[in-house]
C-alpha cells in the first residue's frame, strides 16, 4: 500500500529555533512535494524534489532515495512560519498522496 | 501566469441548494484535480482530469457530486443538492511533469 508518514504531527519552537519536519514513504516514488498552508489560507507547493536538496532562503528541502524519506528544514525560524506543513508523494502515478501533515507553532 | 484561479472565494448556500465551483488551470499544464479539505479527514482528491478526460473519480463522495472538464481552461465541480456535511474548503489544482500548483479554495458552507 502506498503510504506516506509525518512526523511530528505537532512542533511548538521558540523563535530562531532550527526545525525539521520528517516525511517517510512505503515504496518508490516519482517525486515529493513540500507544501505549506497558513490557517484558512491556500496550498502553497515550497519544493518539488525527486533527489538531492534544494534551498530556498531560509527553508531547506532534502530527500534520500533509497532510505524513503525526506525532510524539510527551516533555519532561524520565525512566527510568520507557523502554519500546516504537508509532505505528499506521487507513486509513479498522476495522483499525489498525502502525508497528515506537521503543524508548526513559533512562538515570539 | 496569475495561478490556478478558482471562483468563489466563498459560498454560503442553503441546504438542498445547487453549489457550483469553478477552476482555471494553469495554461499548458495538462491535469487538473479537485480536492476537498476537512479538519476530520484533511486533503481527499475528489477526482483528477488528464489532457480534460475524467481519470479517476473514486474519491467523489456520492451522485450529488459531478465535475466536467469541457475544454483545457476551465473546469467545474457541482453539488446538487447540497448537504451541511459538504461544508469544506474545496481546492482545484493542475499539474505538468510533476509540477503542482493549486488553487486559493472555495470554502463552502452549507446551512
Amino acid at each position: 500500500k502506498n503510504e506516506v508518514e509525518q512526523s511530528p504531527q505537532n512542533l511548538t519552537a521558540q523563535e530562531g529555533e532550527f526545525i525539521t519536519i520528517n516525511c517517510s514513504y512505503s515504496v518508490g516514488i516519482s517525486a515529493l512535494h513540500w507544501l505549506q498552508q497558513h490557517p484558512g489560507g491556500g496550498i502553497v507547493s515550497l519544493f518539488m524534489l525527486s533527489s538531492g536538496k534544494k534551498k530556498h532562503g531560509r527553508l531547506i528541502a532534502t530527500i534520500n532515495i533509497q532510505e524513503k524519506h525526506s525532510s524539510l528544514h527551516i533555519t532561524a525560524s520565525h512566527p510568520r512560519d507557523s502554519a500546516v506543513y504537508i509532505c505528499a508523494v506521487y507513486f509513479g502515478n498522476e495522483k499525489l498522496t498525502f502525508g497528515t501533515g506537521t503543524r508548526l507553532t513559533i512562538i515570539p | 501566469d496569475a495561478g490556478v484561479i478558482q471562483s468563489p472565494r466563498h459560498e454560503v448556500t442553503e441546504m438542498g441548494q445547487e453549489v457550483t465551483l469553478r477552476c482555471k488551470p494553469i495554461s499548458g499544464h495538462n491535469s487538473l484535480f479537485w480536492y476537498r479539505q476537512t479538519m476530520m479527514r484533511g486533503l481527499e482528491l475528489l477526482i483528477y482530469f488528464n489532457n480534460n478526460v475524467p481519470i479517476d473519480d473514486s474519491g467523489m463522495p456520492e451522485d450529488r457530486f459531478s465535475a466536467k472538464m469541457p475544454n483545457a481552461s476551465f473546469s467545474t465541480l457541482k453539488i446538487q443538492p447540497s448537504e451541511p456535511r459538504d461544508s469544506a474548503v474545496y481546492f482545484c489544482a493542475s499539474s505538468y511533469n510533476s509540477a503542482y500548483t493549486f488553487g486559493s479554495g472555495t470554502r463552502l458552507t452549507v446551512v
